[in-house]
């Protein structure tokens, strides 16, 4: 069975400080897809991006950099400079080689950025 | 915006009573999901689509059923809703070669 655990529950910085959240997963699967999303207080969820398990390159977008390590089984998210709206609960996510219907989330680490 | 509507957005009804949430796109997605969200559980999904009148189960599908008789809509039902299924249900579509899945704005159901 798949599983995404994010330890972080919840997590508070002061803005400009860089922050990490940690996703850690399970999975049998040798062919996978990783994915962040994040869910402002509005309370819709915004897909951030999407890694498949043959690509262990870092990504960057702006101030948003991820970090994909097969040999720990971890997905990690930096945010670099945070800014108050970065304040949000983000979700770490797995799925299967095919459709979605195994698609496993973790249960989110709410990062609060006080100015 | 993967063009996707929910409706109703709130709702608020009693125990015993059914209730139906729908999901609709624009944009004419094969696969479609129903996923509740609580507390300390993340996302989790309820049942899934494939294709009109082609659905299935998911971790979470017990008390609740689905139909989609058109590609645009997916309809998730509460046969005889209980406080336990009070939560936020999110519609979601697979976009991509990815599995990417877009989600629409949910759905935050109270039942009393």
């Amino acid at each position: 069975a798949q599983k995404v655990t994010q330890a972080q529950t919840e997590i508070s910085v002061v803005e400009k400080e860089d922050v990490t959240l940690d996703c850690v997963y399970e999975t049998r699967d040798t062919t996978y897809y990783l994915f962040w999303y994040k869910q402002p207080p509005s309370g819709e969820l915004v897909f951030l991006i999407r890694r498949n398990s043959f690509d262990e390159q870092n990504e960057i977008s702006g101030r948003y950099s991820w970090n994909f390590q097969k040999s720990t089984s971890s997905f990690n998210f930096t945010i670099t400079a945070s800014q108050v709206v970065d304040s949000a609960v983000y979700f770490c996510a797995l799925s299967g080689p095919y459709n979605n219907n195994d698609m496993r989330f973790g249960a989110g680490t709410r990062l609060t950025v006080k100015p | 915006d993967a063009g996707i509507t929910q409706s109703p957005r709130h709702k608020v009804t009693e125990t015993g009573t059914p209730v139906t949430l729908r999901c609709h796109q624009t944009e004419n997605h094969r696969y479609m999901y129903w996923y509740r969200q609580d507390p300390g559980h993340g996302l989790r999904l309820i049942h899934y689509s494939y294709g009109v009148k082609d659905t299935d189960k998911g971790e979470v599908s017990d008390g609740y059923s689905v139909s989609r008789s058109k590609t645009e809509d997916f309809l998730l039902t509460l046969e005889s809703a209980t406080s336990s299924q009070t939560s936020v249900y999110f519609c979601a579509i697979e976009q991509g070669t990815g599995n990417e899945q877009f989600f629409g704005p949910g759905t935050r159901l109270t039942v009393l």
